[in-house]
Order: structure tokens, then sequence, then C-alpha cells
């Protein structure tokens, strides 16, 4: 069946480096790759989304890169800040979304 | 972000009890999905639902689940006899169309089976 892999699981960063979140997906349909922040007790906030039509999209600190080849796309965070801290979720969607396992990201002051 | 409300916020049942989980829809917003996150876990496709249809499910979506929209208004989520596994957030979200929108999330309902 449909899968998305997300590495790494945990990430740990200091303020104002940047972090990478990597993921990959198994189903050739899938032609959209939104990602989403969760707080704690909270519902996922989409951050950014990429169409498969496009390679790259960035929105300030904030840029994704879609590799349909390889069935790989990433996160990437600049100038991390502590309020950045949350449960980052990749997801592939043709008709229904797959969500990886998710990036529990801690940014340190 | 246009508003996506779920109802209730929190339910406590007794395992074997029947729940009945309820998503309030917004105009424009045709396509609409259920969705399960236990604890510190991932989000997990239910089942997606389109003009009175299921459209998919997973494999998660057995015979004790059934979702309809009982009065054309609201979106419901009904699960039969609930199991102490089923405890977990469910999110309902919609979409204006199947494939590249983006989807909206309600706040979820926490469902506490014991």
């Amino acid at each position: 069946g449909e899968n998305v892999e997300q590495h790494p699981s945990t990430l740990s960063v200091q303020e104002g480096d940047s972090a990478v979140i990597k993921c990959t997906y198994s189903d050739s349909a899938s032609n959209y790759f939104p990602w989403y922040k969760q707080e704690l007790g909270k519902r996922p906030q989409l951050i950014i989304d990429i169409r498969s039509n496009v390679g790259e999209k960035k929105d300030q600190r904030i840029a994704v890169t879609l590799n349909k080849t390889a069935k790989h796309f990433s996160l990437h965070i600049t100038e991390t800040q502590p309020e950045d801290s949350a449960v980052y979720f990749c997801a592939a969607r043709s008709f229904k979304t797959i969500f990886g396992a998710g990036t529990r990201l801690f940014v340190k002051a | 972000e246009p508003e996506v409300t779920q109802t209730p916020s929190h339910q406590v049942t007794q395992m074997g009890q029947e729940v009945i989980l309820r998503c309030v829809p917004i105009s424009n917003h045709l396509y609409f999905y259920w969705y399960r996150q236990i604890l510190g876990q991932k989000v997990e496709f239910l089942v997606s639902f389109y003009n009175n249809e299921i459209s998919e499910k997973s494999e998660i979506f057995d015979d004790q689940f059934s979702v309809e929209r009982p009065d054309g208004s609201n979106f419901t989520l009904k699960i039969r006899s609930t199991k102490l596994e089923d405890s977990a957030m469910y999110f309902c979200a919609r979409t204006r169309d199947r494939g590249y929108n983006e989807q909206f999330f309600g706040p979820g309902t926490r469902l506490t089976v014991l």
C-alpha cells in the first residue's frame, strides 16, 4: 500500500541554525505534497505545500523541494526560532493523504 | 483560514458503546475526510466522502465505522462498538476538490474509551 517515510524522527538544533526534514513516498500517483506543523494538543496546520509540477517553493524561512523521479521531498527551515519547535509531518496525496510519522523539532535558545 | 468546527471537543465513553463525532461543513467544500491520530503517533487516513458516498477508505475503516451526512449539513463519523484502541484524536478535514487543494482540518475530537 501507499507509504510515506519521514526522517529524522527527532531533530534538535540551535536557534539560528537550519533544519532539514526528508520524506520519501511510494505512490507514483501522488501529486500534492503538504507539510504540517502540529503543536501539542492542536490540529495539524498547513505551513507550505508543493505540487508535482513544481520542483521547489519558498515562503520566507521555509522552503520545500520535490524530486519526483526519486520520490523524495524535503522541508528546509532557515534561521530557526524557539517557536518553530513542534512536530512536523510531511504528507503525499493522490486521492487520499498519507502522512509521514512526524519529526519532533526542538529549537534550543 | 476558513472556520472548521467539530463536536464534541472531548468524548469519554465506555468500551462497547457507540459514539458519533460531528463535523460542521463550510461553503464550497465538497470533499470530506476523517483522520485519526493516536497520542504521540502520526495522522492516519480513515475515509473520504463525496456527494454522500464514500470515495476511499483505509484498512482501519472497518465495519465498526460509518460516515454519513444525516441532514445534508453535518458530517458524522460513527463508531458502533468502541474498543480501547479507538482512543485517539479524530480530525475531520475538507477540501474544495479531490486533488490539489489544501485540506482544512477541524480542531479535533478527543475520544477516550474506558
